[in-house]
């Protein structure tokens, strides 16, 4: 079974602050994602990776940057916090088969 | 504009009963489609993935259909129990896409009452 763990878990951050979101994963896949969940809205996709040291733009990337620094780790940064960045943020990794395995989620607070 | 709509939004049943939940979509190529189950606070769990033009599956008490044709799934869950209080989300693969697009619904948050 797919193994995708998130740290931290919850966290409450300042606006303007920098807050970084990790995300690890222990089955070799190539993909790894990073989403936001909104009450009342599916989850929408951040940015993703398909190799170890490239990044690529989601559907809302704007305030987002991203780092894959070895196959296994994703990292999601939030170099200045703000308000509407309150979410619970999914990382998922895919198999060659395209079934995405989430990890359970990290719900950040920015106050 | 959300090309997987879910409904109803929310619903409540006594336990023991059958519900019904619904995915309608517009993504084209539609490629799988799939249904997770969301608990309070938790991450997305896969209950089952429909793949051909019309498809059933079945797992456990829970039985979904896909119609490709008319973009429509369902996913029926049978003598419902407490434990299957959360939000069932409806996730449609795009293929077209090589990196696996997927396309969520707002999902579905069934509350089972005793």
């Amino acid at each position: 079974e797919a193994a995708v763990t998130q740290s931290p878990r919850s966290k409450v951050a300042v606006t303007g602050g920098k807050v970084t979101l990790s995300c690890h994963q222990t089955n070799n896949h190539d993909y790894m994602y990073w989403y936001r969940q909104d009450t009342g809205h599916g989850l929408r996709l951040i940015h993703y990776s398909y190799v170890a040291d490239s990044t690529e733009k989601g559907d809302i990337p704007d305030g987002y940057k991203a780092s894959r620094p070895s196959q296994e780790n994703f990292s999601l940064i939030l170099e200045l916090a703000s308000l509407s960045q309150t979410a619970v943020y999914f990382c998922a990794s895919r198999t060659d088969y395209a079934e995405q395995f989430f990890g359970p989620g990290t719900r950040l607070t920015v106050l | 504009k959300t090309q997987v709509e879910q409904s109803p939004q929310s619903l409540v049943v006594r336990q023991g009963e059958n519900c019904v939940l619904q995915c309608n979509y517009s993504v084209t190529p539609d490629n799988h489609l799939r249904w997770f189950k969301q608990d309070t606070g938790k991450g997305l769990v896969s209950l089952t993935v429909l793949v051909d033009q019309k498809d059933k599956t079945s797992n456990g008490r829970y039985s979904a259909t896909l119609d490709k044709d008319a973009k429509h799934s369902t996913l029926h869950i049978t003598a419902t129990l407490l434990d299957d209080t959360a939000t069932y989300i409806c996730v449609v693969a795009d293929r077209g896409s090589a990196l696996g697009r997927l396309h969520f619904g707002a999902g579905t948050q069934l509350i089972v009452i005793p």
